[in-house]
């Protein structure tokens, strides 16, 4: 079984630019989360996916972050336009059921995102 | 809004001795889990605990889950260079699903 895939590995990008961030769940997995690392401090939850629909986007930080689920597969989360700020680690998370709370969370390798 | 604390945030150890770090919730939690980062990897799901006072061992890992359900902790006894890492809690932040992390604790180990 395939686990998380995340892509890009890296990407370096100046101020200003807009990237995007793909995220292929484990397959089945209903439950999509994505997380981000800023250098040295916590995992940040940024927002859950249930199939196609938000259940949770509190953790988004401001309406530069888009994420999108279409047809309850694959994600994408879109920075536009980034910032400084937003460098760090952008993790992607996948669990089998609906009623999450108890479930493992399987983690893809993440995106390191750099803003210069 | 709820907090995972973790301390330390860092710790050396010579290969061989033993390592604690340790998990505080502002609320009291359904479960807690643990997760390890290998330097340049991703979290990894290593245990889950769901009863008040519970203990689980994973070889040279122990695991405990405090009474009051809102502390944890992590030791490995005997450490060897492999355990080198970040080791996270991490408990529900609702029921939703969405987890909220400790600061970590990284795992240095001289051999």
């Amino acid at each position: 079984e395939a686990g998380v895939t995340q892509f890009p590995s890296h990407s370096v990008i100046e101020k200003g630019q807009t990237v995007t961030l793909r995220c292929d769940p484990i397959s089945g997995h209903d439950n999509l989360y994505w997380y981000r690392r800023v250098m040295g401090k916590e995992i940040k939850f940024l927002l859950h996916f249930v199939k196609e629909s938000k259940q949770d986007e509190s953790g988004m930080p401001n309406n530069r972050f888009l994420a999108e689920r279409t047809g309850g597969t694959y994600s994408t989360l879109k920075v536009q336009p980034a910032e400084l700020e937003d460098s760090g680690v952008y993790f992607c998370a996948s669990s089998p059921r609906t009623s999450a709370s108890t479930d493992t969370q399987y983690f893809g390798p993440g995106t390191r995102l750099t803003v210069l | 809004g709820q907090q995972v604390m973790q301390i330390p945030q860092y710790q050396h150890v010579q290969e061989g001795e033993d390592f604690t770090t340790y998990c505080n919730s502002s609320t009291t939690l359904s479960n807690i889990q643990w997760y390890k980062q290998r330097p340049g990897g991703h979290p990894v799901f290593l245990i889950q605990l769901v009863k008040s006072g519970e203990v689980k061992k994973q070889k040279r890992l122990t695991f405990q889950f405090g009474e009051a359900k809102k502390n944890s902790s992590l030791h490995i006894t005997a450490t060897q260079t492999t355990d080198v890492g970040t080791y996270f809690c991490a408990g529900p932040g609702g029921n939703t699903g969405k987890l909220i992390f400790g600061q970590g604790t990284t795992l240095q180990v001289k051999p």
